[in-house]
């Protein structure tokens, strides 16, 4: 059975870093690409980026490019979501998803609830 | 940026047919995915590659994508469909997810 677990719930302060994660199992990880979700309070689904987590190629958001860095370590079939200063306005739950072979998101995680507040 | 249209809101009675489109510049060109989120959990592929159904997916579900709209119509309806459908499509090497629409089954 494909899974994708994430990290458990983060509260912080604006400024500060936050790495999440997201391992998968059950499936050959580095095949598929794994793309990050926001969704904010009471709101929508966006579309973050991606990494092929064979080689690290990544590609992002215009919205959010230089914000947010994703990566991954295919030793330990997980991929990561990292801030370097967390905003106020980071507050969102993430989700990971893994991209099928028709470019159709086909698995998520359970999402982690990110909240930044002073 | 790459737009997708969706209306806020749909309702259906139990039985009836449920029908919730996505709107976005020549959508038929592209492939289009469906997703049902419930409140509280994460979403689920419903449809894929315009009207593919993962296996799982009850076939009360179906897609269609043609000319600029793209549309997930769900047969007999039921209380536990009930939940928020996004669509979503690629704009290159960007995803694109649509607003969302909420379907009340009442």
């Amino acid at each position: 059975e494909v899974q994708l677990v994430q990290s458990g719930a983060e509260v912080k302060k604006p400024g500060e870093s936050l790495r999440i994660s997201c391992k998968g199992s059950g499936y050959r990880f580095p095949r598929y690409w794994i793309t990050w979700v926001r969704q904010m309070p009471g709101k929508g689904l966006e579309w973050m980026g991606r990494i092929d987590p064979s080689d690290s190629n990544s590609n992002y958001s215009p919205s959010l490019q230089g914000h947010v860095t994703i990566s991954a370590d295919k030793s330990i079939d997980t991929a990561y979501l990292h801030w370097s200063s967390l905003q106020a306005s980071d507050t969102a739950i993430y989700f990971c998803a893994r991209q099928g072979y028709n470019q159709q998101f086909d698995s998520w995680g359970q999402g982690t609830l990110v909240t930044v507040s002073s | 940026s790459y737009d997708l249209t969706q209306p806020p809101s749909v309702s259906v009675s139990p039985g009836q047919t449920a029908s919730i489109t996505c709107s976005g510049d020549k959508l038929g060109d592209v492939f289009v995915s469906w997703y049902q989120q419930r409140p509280g959990q994460s979403p689920l592929l419903v449809i894929y590659h315009d009207a593919k159904r993962p296996s799982g997916i009850p076939e009360r579900f179906s897609g269609s994508n043609s000319g600029n709209t793209a549309t997930l119509t769900i047969s007999e309806t039921q209380a536990m469909d009930e939940a928020d459908y996004y669509c979503q499509a690629w704009d290159s090497s960007t995803a694109v997810f649509g607003g969302g629409t909420k379907l009340t089954v009442l």
